[in-house]
């Protein structure tokens, strides 16, 4: 079974420029979840989807940031402007729906795209 | 609100020895769930284990061991016998379920060093 596939992996940026991301979950996973990794921090959740909807944005700087899920498949998650304090790792992961509770969900994550702004 | 203390940001020890990540959490929820994942320098967070709220039986596998004690809110990990290939981050975190979808909180994570 292919695990969470994201691209680029490596983005080199201006600061005001614009960037995008893509992540292409586990088949079959409903639920698909963008994270924040700044070195030397553990992930801070961005954003969450189910299927196509947005169910948990609350961190999300919606200011710059936006992310989308049109078919409930793949995602983009969008930067602009940046600014330099977006420099970090992006993670992209996925987990199954269950019908028990979804605290007891395993999330699966992709190898990640680091964004440096200048 | 959730919370994940992982007090060791750096851990270095010579191969094969044994070696203890600890984790500390915070929640107010009776029903929860903790994970710990590793980090490898490629980046991707690889998932380890996931225990639930309900089951205090300690667990091990090959040579990853865990170590649940609600009563100190601890989740620890313990290695035996280091390897080089173990130098990673190691996360430990948090879920709870809020309005049907799940909340995910991770600590700062603990890096591991085996020197050969």
């Amino acid at each position: 079974e292919a695990g969470v596939a994201q691209s680029p992996r490596y983005k080199i940026i201006e600061k005001r420029q614009s960037v995008a991301f893509w992540c292409n979950p586990i088949s079959g996973h409903a639920t698909l979840y963008w994270y924040q990794q700044i070195l030397g921090q553990g992930p801070k959740l961005l954003i969450q989807f189910q299927n196509n909807g947005v169910v948990d944005d609350s961190q999300l700087p919606k200011d710059r940031f936006s992310a989308e899920r049109l078919k409930g498949v793949d995602s983009t998650l969008k930067i602009q402007p940046a600014k330099l304090e977006d420099s970090a790792v992006y993670l992209c992961a996925s987990s199954r729906k269950t019908s028990g509770l979804a605290s007891q969900e395993t999330q699966y994550f992709g190898p990640g795209t680091r964004l440096l702004v200048l | 609100a959730q919370k994940v203390t992982q007090a060791q940001t750096e851990i270095s020890v010579v191969e094969k020895e044994d070696v203890t990540l600890d984790c500390v959490y915070e929640t107010r929820d009776t029903t929860y769930y903790l994970f710990w994942y590793k980090q490898p320098p490629s980046g991707e967070l690889v998932f380890l284990i996931r225990r639930n709220s309900f089951d205090e039986q300690n667990e091990i596998s090959g040579r990853y061991s865990w170590n649940f004690q609600k009563s100190t809110s601890s989740f620890n990990f313990t290695i035996t016998a280091s390897q080089v290939v173990d130098s990673a981050v190691y996360f430990c975190a948090l879920s709870e379920g809020d309005g049907g979808f799940q909340k995910l909180v991770f600590g700062t994570g603990t890096r591991l060093l085996v020197s050969p």
